[in-house]
C-alpha cells in the first residue's frame, strides 16, 4: 500500500516557539492531505484539509493563523504550529489519499508526530 | 453535529475468545463505516470498511452493519495478545472523496494470555 511519512516523529520545544511538521506521500501523489490532532484517550479530530496549490480548509474552532498549513507540492504538506503553548501538546497525524490507485475510501495515515511544549 | 459513540473500555478478553466491539452513530444518512486499529503511540491503520447492511468477513475480523439501528460492530475471533490496541470506529456520509469521516473515541481492547 501507499506510504505516508511524517517528520519529525517527536519534538519537544519551549513555549512561544514555532514548530514545523512535514507530511510526505512517498510513492504516490496526493492532491489532498488531512491533518488531525489527537489528545490522550480522545478521538482523532480533523483540524484541516490541505489542498495542493490552494489554501487549506480549516475545521470550526481551529485557528488558521496559529496552525499554518502549506501544501506546496503533490507529495508534501507542512503544518506549522506558531507560538506553541503547553495546551498545543498533542499527537499530530496526517493522512492522504492515493487518487491514482486507491478506491474512494482508502486513506493512508502517517506515523504521527508527538509534540510536547514545555 | 455528527456523533460516533464507542464504549471506551477497556474490554478485556482471554486469548482465543471472541472480542466484540460496538459503535453507534447519530447521522441516519451515513453511508460508509470504518474500523481502525491504533496501537499506543502509533497512528491508526485501517482494518475493515463496510457499506451495506449485514456482515463482512476478512480473516479473523467480521464487521457487522445495521443501518436501521444505527450501529456497526467489529468481531475479532481467536483473539491474540497482539490484538490488544484501541479500536476506532469512523463514520462518513459517503466516500472519502467527498466526505471526511467522524471518528469515535475508541475502545481499548486487552487480550490477556
Amino acid at each position: 500500500g501507499a506510504v505516508v511519512s511524517q517528520h519529525p516523529s517527536w519534538v519537544i520545544c519551549k513555549s512561544g516557539t514555532s514548530v514545523k511538521i512535514e507530511c510526505r506521500s512517498l510513492d504516490f501523489q496526493a492532491t489532498t492531505m488531512f491533518w488531525y490532532r489527537q489528545f490522550p484517550k480522545q478521538s482523532l479530530m480533523l483540524m484541516a484539509t490541505s489542498n495542493e496549490g490552494s489554501k487549506a480548509t480549516y475545521e470550526q474552532g481551529v485557528e488558521k493563523d496559529k496552525f499554518l498549513i502549506n501544501h506546496a507540492s503533490l507529495t508534501l504538506s507542512t503544518l506549522t504550529v506558531t507560538s506553541a503553548h503547553p495546551e498545543d501538546s498533542s499527537f499530530y497525524i496526517c493522512s492522504a489519499r492515493d487518487l491514482a490507485t486507491s478506491g474512494d475510501n482508502e486513506q493512508f495515515f502517517g506515523p504521527g508526530t508527538r509534540l510536547t511544549v514545555l | 453535529q455528527k456523533e460516533v459513540e464507542q464504549n471506551s473500555g477497556p474490554l478485556s478478553v482471554p486469548e482465543g475468545a471472541i472480542a466484540s466491539l460496538n459503535c453507534t452513530y447519530s447521522d441516519r444518512v451515513s453511508q460508509s463505516f470504518f474500523w481502525y486499529r491504533q496501537y499506543s503511540g502509533k497512528s491508526p491503520e485501517l482494518i475493515m470498511s463496510i457499506y451495506s447492511n449485514g456482515d463482512k468477513e476478512d480473516g479473523r475480523f467480521t464487521a457487522q452493519l445495521n443501518k436501521a439501528s444505527q450501529y456497526v460492530s467489529l468481531l475479532i475471533r481467536d483473539s491474540q495478545p497482539s490484538d490488544s490496541a484501541t479500536y476506532l470506529c469512523a463514520v462518513s456520509l459517503g466516500s472519502w472523496g467527498s466526505y471526511i469521516p467522524t471518528f469515535g473515541r475508541g475502545t481499548s481492547l486487552i487480550v490477556h494470555p
